[in-house]
């Protein structure tokens, strides 16, 4: 099945920094979904971006499936986006399955 | 509309014991996903149900069972716990066909085994 890896795994920022989430897929992406899971584990959808530029706010995603990746962009971060962003293929492989990455872990001071 | 719920929030089995988890989705959405999140990891597929039948299976063992209800709500079952069963257990629930790619989650199930 696809492999995702994200990158970094780990981020710290100071409030008001921005930053750049990386996902890279070892096979096409058709259906690439971005989520926020929160310290009480609730994961919280933030972008379903097969392909092109969408945004949310301070947040913006890409997607350049011909290339295989993904960027997440938070600007202006504050405390609250603080935990861990996920990045997720859907595939046709065993029903509708999400395949996740490992997740970047999130940090922002104040 | 009403998003997806599970019950119990949190859940403490001993190894060997059976467990039943439960999550309603999403008012208009007919399929649901069943993950596991071991600390520190992404999540990981279990099975799919859709109108009722079993859609699609992780890498899991048959003691992983699931049922899919005519409101679309489902149960997990686990038989013979493990203490490696000890994670957090999501459900994700999504419009079926084609649209059912993107999934929206519920708070989710911790389960420890101990």
């Amino acid at each position: 099945g696809i492999q995702v890896e994200q990158s970094p795994p780990d981020l710290i920022l100071q409030e008001g920094a921005n930053s750049t989430l990386r996902c890279n897929f070892s096979d096409s992406v058709n259906n690439l979904q971005w989520f926020h899971q929160n310290p009480w584990g609730q994961l919280i959808n933030l972008f379903y971006i097969p392909s092109g530029t969408k945004q949310n706010g301070r947040l913006s995603a890409t997607t350049v499936a011909t290339e295989r990746y993904s960027l997440l962009y938070i600007s202006s971060s504050q405390t609250t986006d603080s935990g861990v962003y996920f990045c997720a293929e859907g595939s046709n492989n065993a029903g509708n399955m999400l395949t996740f990455g490992g997740g970047t872990r999130l940090m922002v001071k104040p | 509309e009403t998003g997806v719920t599970q019950s119990p929030t949190h859940l403490i089995k001993t190894r060997g014991q059976q467990v039943t988890l439960r999550c309603s989705s999403q008012s208009g959405h007919n399929t649901v996903s069943w993950y596991q999140q071991a600390l520190g990891q992404g999540p990981q597929f279990i099975f799919q149900y859709y109108r009722e039948e079993e859609n699609g299976r992780g890498n899991f063992p048959p003691r992983f069972s699931g049922l899919q209800f005519p409101n679309y709500s489902s149960e997990l079952n686990v038989n013979a716990l493990e203490l490696d069963d000890s994670a957090l257990y999501l459900c994700a629930s999504s419009l079926g066909g084609a649209l059912s790619y993107e999934q929206y989650f519920g708070p989710g199930t911790r389960l420890t085994v101990t």
